[in-house]
């Protein structure tokens, strides 16, 4: 039972264009979400994240968009760069436990 | 350290045998991570520690998988007569507090021939 969906396996997009990296989720108790990116032979960093009492959340060129009716989130990159070609997961987590639940990953490449 | 370390980087074993991996996370750090990554699939939840309280092991796969933690320190994930489906990426993270931001560390690779 997969509680956290990224249903696009791979994204390529052009230098400087908008990348849009999409999340769903079927655990209505889930309440905060994050975004981490993840080099080959490396572990996962930290990118952002939000919580349900919000719908978005900005740090630089990355925002986080959370729409809890549709339980949809989704993580715009913006200039895309070469150096974020990586591997993007979403992660979430419900109130009553610690536990984070990653999605399957999306390979963004970023060409020139 | 500054980070989350895990030790081996690499470990190949032979089908059957038991292995260890190492985490030591990073200082001061209350909650510690277990997860594994097979190839092409995502981050498997395996079990979490929080302090002194009992760990919530909800996602090991089977009775062979265990894992302790001595104190708010190093953790050991043991897997008992290993089987070639174990075969994937170990990854421990640690975090300053519940529901904080995870570092991870650079991940264990098993291969179990």
């Amino acid at each position: 039972d997969q509680q956290v969906k990224q249903n696009s396996p791979s994204l390529s997009v052009q230098e400087g264009r908008i990348s849009i990296l999409n999340c769903d989720y079927t655990n209505s108790m889930f309440d905060y979400f994050l975004w981490y990116k993840k080099y080959p032979a490396e572990g996962p960093t930290f990118l952002i994240s939000i919580s349900s009492i919000k719908d978005k959340n900005e740090d630089g060129r990355f925002t986080v968009f959370l729409n809890k009716s549709a339980k949809h989130l989704s993580l715009h990159i913006v200039p895309s760069q070469p150096g974020d070609s990586a591997v993007y997961f979403c992660a979430a987590s419900a109130g009553n436990t610690d536990k984070l639940i990653f999605g399957t990953g999306t390979r963004l490449q970023v060409f020139p | 350290g500054a980070g989350v370390s895990q030790s081996p980087s690499n470990k190949v074993t032979e089908k059957g045998k038991d292995v260890e991996l190492r985490c030591d996370p990073i200082s001061g750090h209350t909650a510690l991570y277990w997860y594994r990554q097979r190839l092409g699939q995502g981050l498997e939840f395996l079990i979490y520690f929080q302090g002194n309280s009992a760990p919530d092991k909800s996602g090991l796969p089977s009775d062979r998988f265990s894992a302790e933690r001595t104190g708010e320190s190093v953790s050991t994930l043991t897997i008992q007569r290993t089987q070639q489906e174990d075969s994937a990426v170990y990854l421990c993270a640690s975090s300053q507090m519940a529901r904080g931001r995870l570092f991870f560390g650079s991940g264990t690779q098993l291969s179990v021939l």
